[in-house]
């Protein structure tokens, strides 16, 4: 398997405070994607980055890609309570979009 | 947006039942769809990749005789968990890739399927 790590495995932070966290990951890739998954739901596709990307912005999200390192970080800033969540970076090495999943990072934003 | 439908969402089951979980693309056709499983805080893990009009491709370490998966048509896969035992609890997730997107950049997900077996 290549599924990537991510550290930490946990983060509490308060409202208003940015949260980061990493992924790696083991072999060559297309893109890199970062989702949010809401406790016992479905995932949410937050972004996208491609392997030729260094870094990407979206609203108040800002990831960031170094394929020599092969990894990549996600920061919120400004995080609110409704952040609360688990976060996953997934990789797509084929064309057909089968993902390999990081072990995720769960979010608690206090308010 | 395209849209990914699964149903049901969740089901609770007797031990040696079989369970079918239906993973539909509502707005676009899905030439393949993926198959994942979530343990209780844990990732999701690929268990298999279904191709309209021919067989599934599993992943290592997934029984494909007790994981049957049907992709029949271009907007709909069945993942059906045969005699179900608990360990088999868990939470099943598909994914769709649209038809005829080389470098699909964004797959959309179904809600997920919570299977309880008691």
């Amino acid at each position: 398997s290549q599924q990537g790590e991510e550290d930490p495995q946990a983060l509490s932070i308060q409202e208003g405070e940015n949260a980061t966290m990493n992924c790696s990951y083991k072999t060559s890739i297309n893109n890199l994607q970062w989702y949010r998954q809401n406790s016992g739901r479905g995932l949410v596709h937050l972004i996208l980055i491609r392997s030729n990307e260094r870094e990407k912005h979206s609203g108040r999200l800002r990831v960031t890609l170094d394929t020599s390192k092969k990894s990549s970080s996600l920061l919120i800033t400004a995080s609110r309570a409704a952040d609360t969540a688990s976060y996953f970076c997934a990789t797509t090495f084929d064309s057909w979009g089968k993902l390999q999943f990081g072990a995720g990072t769960q979010v608690v934003v206090t308010p | 947006g395209a849209v990914v439908s699964q149903h049901p969402s969740w089901v609770i089951c007797k031990s040696g039942t079989s369970v079918k979980i239906e993973c539909r693309s509502l707005d676009f056709q899905a030439t393949t769809m993926f198959w994942y499983r979530q343990f209780p805080k844990q990732s999701l893990m690929l268990m298999a990749t279904s191709n309209e009009g021919s067989k599934a491709t599993y992943e290592q370490g997934v029984e494909k005789d007790k994981f049957l998966i049907n992709h029949a048509s271009l907007t709909l896969s069945t993942l059906t968990v045969t005699s179900a035992h608990p360990e088999d609890s868990s939470f099943y997730i598909c994914s769709a890739s649209p038809r005829g997107r080389p470098h699909p950049e964004k797959l959309f997900f179904g809600s997920g399927t919570q299977l309880s077996v008691l």
